[in-house]
């Protein structure tokens, strides 16, 4: 089946540094991944959708300096988490879908545990 | 504008009884409906699915969800609960078509099986 991995699964970084989280589609072209992000005991709330080739789309409320996702190819999008403070840590999953595929199509990467020290 | 509501955080069954996890949604438009599941520190496993056709859909696992409309869920269900059932289940919903792989996710439920 289709498999989105994701990469890395854990990080941990000091304050004030950049993180880049990778999220690959392995065995279908990915037109659209989209970026949740999951505090401990809640759900999963939607960061953005990018689709590639274009700039990404965010949720209100969603810094797009601070949370800078890109979709260079078919294949695979970034997260970098810029300037991260504490308040960011948190699980990030993204997901990966081709939309001309239909519903089928959304798959979800094992997510990345980011840890703000 | 799209919502889930799934009532009840926690629940807790016995090895063998019936789970029940409930889930409401609300949908200005003819919705897609997905539970989810998930074990810790990993992503999500698609269980089933409705979109269009049967209402009752049967997924992996022995789960299944009944769309009704006239009351807006998408309860799931299995008939005897097994010890790897304890997770965390999720009810999302999509706009169908048009937008329909932005899922919006309910609070989730944390499924607890007890010998």
């Amino acid at each position: 089946g289709a498999v989105v991995s994701q990469h890395p699964s854990r990080v941990i970084c000091k304050s004030g540094t950049s993180v880049k989280i990778e999220c690959r589609s392995l065995d279908f072209q990915a037109t659209t991944m989209f970026w949740y992000r999951q505090f401990p005991k809640q759900s999963l709330m939607l960061m953005a959708t990018s689709n590639e080739g274009s700039k990404a789309t965010y949720e209100q409320g969603v810094e797009k300096d601070k949370f800078l996702i890109n979709h260079a190819s078919l294949t695979l999008s970034t997260l970098t988490v810029t300037s991260a403070h504490p308040e960011d840590s948190s699980f990030y999953i993204c997901s990966a879908s081709n939309s001309a595929t239909g519903v089928n199509w959304v798959h979800f990467g094992n997510g990345t545990r980011l840890t703000v020290t | 504008a799209q919502s889930v509501t799934q009532l009840g955080s926690h629940v807790s069954v016995s090895e063998g009884a019936l789970v029940l996890l409930r889930c409401n949604y609300s949908s200005s438009v003819p919705p897609y409906l997905f539970w989810y599941v998930q074990y810790p520190n990993q992503g999500l496993q698609l269980l089933l699915k409705y979109t269009t056709g049967a209402t009752l859909v049967k997924g992996i696992n022995g789960f299944e969800a009944e769309f009704k409309k006239s009351e807006t869920s998408f309860h799931l269900t299995k008939p005897s609960a097994h010890m790897s059932d304890a997770a965390e289940y999720f009810c999302a919903v999509s706009p169908g078509s048009g937008g329909y792989n932005k899922l919006i996710f309910g609070a989730g439920t944390r499924l607890a099986v007890h010998p």
